[in-house]
């Protein structure tokens, strides 16, 4: 599996977009980009995926460079339940395991 | 609400102990997945089981061992419990397709004393 490198943290105002960058350069091209978060000692809960197109749900949108090397997970309107940490992975679908790196722990300040 | 289940939620034993942790996947879900969260090491991959059968094993234990019986549910066996085993023990699901996106379940938080 690709390795990912996000930033370990970043704040964000309550109300405003949150932008979480994900760098994955040595992506293969059958390998989906997947976001999930966790907040406190919870379970991580899934986000998003994507695989080329720019993807967008009830819960955030994704962006991904056309080169695929990097993402950014964009949610629209932070909210303090949005402070956890946010995990970027890639991974080949029925590959068997995710790898979780470090993550970026989002605080979404009043 | 993922749709995964794992109990119990909280398992405080001894060293030395077996104990037993249960999955039960997402309605329709195949693959079963356990990943092991300590302090230190942030979440690891151990071990998935794919409609019964092993699929793909991690950073596993030789004192750990798991199973996925024919109704799909999973358990987790841990033997020999050292104090280092504590962590949160987490069981996804995935039901196959294009993405196969795995669901977690809540966890079980194991303390070993």
């Amino acid at each position: 599996d690709a390795k990912t490198t996000q930033p370990p943290s970043m704040d964000c105002a309550e109300g405003r977009a949150a932008n979480l960058p994900c760098n994955h350069s040595t992506i293969s091209g059958n390998e989906y980009v997947y976001w999930y978060r966790q907040i406190h000692s919870q379970g991580p809960q899934y986000i998003i995926h994507g695989l080329k197109n720019n993807e967008t749900n009830e819960m955030a949108s994704l962006i991904i460079t056309e080169d695929r090397k990097s993402s950014t997970l964009i949610l629209p309107h932070a909210t303090l339940r949005d402070t956890a940490v946010y995990y970027c992975i890639v991974r080949v679908a029925g590959a068997g395991k995710s790898t979780f790196g470090d993550g970026t722990t989002l605080t979404v300040k009043p | 609400d993922s749709g995964v289940t794992q109990t119990p939620k909280h398992l405080i034993t001894a060293t030395g102990q077996r104990v037993t942790l249960r999955c039960s996947p997402r309605s329709g879900d195949l693959s079963v997945y356990w990943y092991q969260q300590s302090l230190d090491q942030g979440l690891q991959f151990l071990i998935q089981y794919y409609n019964g059968e092993e699929r793909a094993k991690g950073n596993i234990l030789e004192r750990f061992s798991a199973q996925q019986f024919p109704d799909l549910h999973s358990e987790l066996n841990l033997s020999s419990l050292e104090l280092g085993d504590s962590a949160l023990y987490f069981c996804a699901s995935s039901g196959g397709g294009l993405a196969d996106t795995q669901y977690f379940g809540p966890g079980t938080r194991l303390t070993v004393l």
